[in-house]
Parts: structure tokens; C-alpha cells; sequence
């Protein structure tokens, strides 16, 4: 049973660029999470996706957007980064059906250093 | 005022030792509580759900004070693999997102 994958596992990229990171939900969930975490804090909530439509946004600014797929996927996309938006970036996938759907699992994580 | 506060510690404990640490949050309609485990640069995972009566799992014990509006965690006959970064989580009502505290860090000495 595959859990949450992500892609990619490392990233560098310059101040002003653009980003696109990936996810890949746990087997039999549909809704994916995004979350923020700078060093020595908690992950922060960036926006909810289900049935493909952004369902809950955290207080972070349109430079973040995301896209979920048919297949239940989930892209976050980053414009005009910043230094501050240097982080490890999480993923977390669940379902509505069954399981309650706070019980998010994690995927790994793509560490996003902007420089 | 940040939704969910913790100790960061570091909590230095001896193998064997017992050591508690709490979190406390502020939205009053937080309805599920959760204790995260996070090793350094990796994901975190859930290591316990919170029970308004109080809940163990082996070495874990979890407590919730809705009155105090307090989480709390204890952890017995600690093991050098409890060395860690704790997350205590909160979840709200209709609320999609869990909200992190910044973690208590553990570190459990030989």
C-alpha cells in the first residue's frame, strides 16, 4: 500500500522564479493538504484540495496556487518566490469516505531552499 | 495570539525517566486533538489521538482539559528512540486544516 509520495525531494531556486511541486495521495484518499514548515515551527495550513476544487485556503497569498487531478493528485505552485518561502513543503493526503477526514498522513516533504 | 503554543523545550531526560510536557490552544470550538511525532527533517506522524476521558497507548499518555484548554502528553520508561520532536494538533469543527503548535523537542540521553 503506497503512502503519500512527493516530488521532488530537493529543490534550489533563485529569488523571482517559479516552483511546482508534487503530490501523490495515500491509496483510497481524495483530498489533499498543503502545508508550509519553516525551520523550528509547526506546519502551517496553505490550502485544502478536493474533487479538484480548493476547498480551505490558509492565510498565505496568491502567489500560492495548487491544481488537483482527476486521479486525485495535487500540484502546489509557487510564483515570484522569496527568500521566506524557503521550507519544507508537506503534503498530506485523506478521505471523506470512512476515516474522518482530519486524519491526514504525510508524505515526505519537498525541502524548497530559494536563494 | 498563535492558535496552538507549546514548550519547545528541549526536554533532556535520562533512559528510563518519565517526562510530561503540555500545549495549550485558544479556539474554544477545537473539537479533535491529536499528539504528532516528527523526527528531524522528516514528516510528521501521528502518534496519538486525544480522548476528552484520557487515553494511553503503551508508553503514552494523553490528557485534555477542555476547561484549561490544555493538552498534555507523558511519556514512561523513556526509550532512546523517543528522541523527537513532539507536535501537538488541533482540529476544529467543519474545519478542514490542523493547526500545529512549534513542537517540544525530546531528547533522551543513554
Amino acid at each position: 500500500d503506497a503512502g503519500v509520495t512527493q516530488s521532488p525531494t530537493h529543490l534550489i531556486k533563485t529569488r523571482g522564479q517559479q516552483v511546482t511541486l508534487r503530490c501523490s495521495p495515500k491509496s483510497g484518499h481524495d483530498t489533499v493538504s498543503w502545508y508550509q514548515q519553516a525551520l523550528g515551527q509547526g506546519p502551517q495550513f496553505i490550502f485544502q484540495y478536493y474533487e479538484e476544487e480548493e476547498r480551505q485556503r490558509g492565510n498565505f497569498p496568491d502567489r500560492f496556487s495548487g491544481h488537483q487531478f482527476p486521479n486525485y493528485s495535487s500540484e502546489l505552485n509557487v510564483n515570484a518566490l522569496l527568500l521566506g518561502d524557503s521550507a519544507l513543503y508537506l503534503c498530506a493526503s485523506s478521505t471523506k469516505r470512512g476515516t474522518p477526514s482530519y486524519e491526514q498522513y504525510f508524505g515526505p516533504g519537498t525541502r524548497l531552499t530559494v536563494t | 495570539r498563535k492558535e496552538v503554543e507549546q514548550d519547545p523545550g528541549p526536554f533532556n531526560v535520562p533512559e528510563g525517566a518519565t517526562v510530561a510536557f503540555n500545549c495549550t490552544y485558544s479556539n474554544s470550538a477545537s473539537q479533535s486533538f491529536f499528539w504528532y511525532r516528527q523526527d528531524c527533517r522528516k514528516e510528521p506522524k501521528l502518534l496519538m489521538s486525544v480522548y476528552s476521558s484520557g487515553n494511553e497507548d503503551g508508553r503514552f499518555t494523553a490528557q485534555l482539559n477542555r476547561a484549561s484548554q490544555y493538552i498534555s502528553l507523558l511519556i514512561r520508561d523513556s526509550k532512546l528512540s523517543d528522541s523527537a520532536t513532539y507536535l501537538c494538533v488541533v482540529n476544529s469543527f467543519n474545519d478542514y486544516k490542523l493547526s500545529f503548535g512549534a513542537g517540544t523537542t525530546v531528547t533522551v540521553r543513554a
